[in-house]
């Protein structure tokens, strides 16, 4: 079992240029999260989804976009990427199980590096 | 809306020494509550957590925690630090019809030999 796979594991961009990071887990869970973090900041929520074709803006969505278009994979978007978006990005998912809501299962990836110059 | 507040930035403990750190929450009901630990350049990995009962929790690598309703807090605890306890702890907090976990800013803890 892979659990959630993030692609790719570091990155560095140029000023204005787009990439896709890539979550993929392998659990059938049906919700799934992108966070940043920035030291002194702790984890912020950028997106989510709840399944499959949904998403939902979380804390800070600005100059982020997503899409949830297969269950296993939620991608994560920068158009046009910005100094400020220099971050280590983490993915997780988990499922809803009853009293526990979605929390139990709650399962991170191991992060991308993205430096935007 | 939830919150979560980690007063202590940063920590420092002696080997063998006894480690308490703190986390406070806002919410009108009782939560969800965890303990991640971040190793340096790697992710998150969960310590203990709690959803209801026993308000004493214990997790892995010897740490425990207790919830205080009074005081809306979920310190998290460890008896004798060992050197590889030095990380990054993140307090989280999760509430009833909401889907996402909301974080701490962390608290970082070094130890000395």
């Amino acid at each position: 079992n892979a659990g959630v796979t993030q692609t790719p594991k570091f990155r560095v961009l140029k000023t204005g240029q787009s990439m896709t990071l890539l979550c993929a887990q392998d659990m059938n869970h049906e919700y799934m999260y992108w966070y940043r973090q920035d030291p002194g900041m702790g984890l912020r929520l950028i997106h989510y989804s709840v399944g499959e074709g949904t998403t939902a803006k979380g804390e800070v969505p600005d100059g982020y976009n997503v899409s949830r278009l297969k269950k296993q994979n939620f991608l994560l978007g920068l158009e046009s990427a910005a100094p400020s978006q220099t971050s280590v990005y983490f993915c997780a998912s988990s499922y809803f199980s009853g009293q526990r809501g979605p929390y139990y299962g709650y399962t991170f990836g191991s992060g991308t590096r993205l430096t935007v110059v | 809306a939830q919150s979560v507040t980690q007063p202590d930035i940063h920590i420092t403990v002696s080997e063998g020494a006894s480690l308490e750190l703190r986390c406070n929450y806002s919410y009108g009901a009782t939560p969800y509550l965890f303990w991640y630990v971040q190793s340096p350049g790697q992710g998150l990995q969960l310590l203990l957590k709690y959803f209801s009962g026993d308000t004493l929790v214990q997790g892995i690598k010897g740490f425990e925690a207790e919830f205080k309703r009074s005081q809306s807090s979920f310190n998290l605890r460890k008896p004798s630090v060992h050197w590889s306890d030095a990380a990054e702890y993140f307090c989280a907090v999760g509430v009833t019809n909401d889907y996402k976990l909301s974080f701490g800013a962390g608290t970082t803890v070094t130890v000395r030999a």
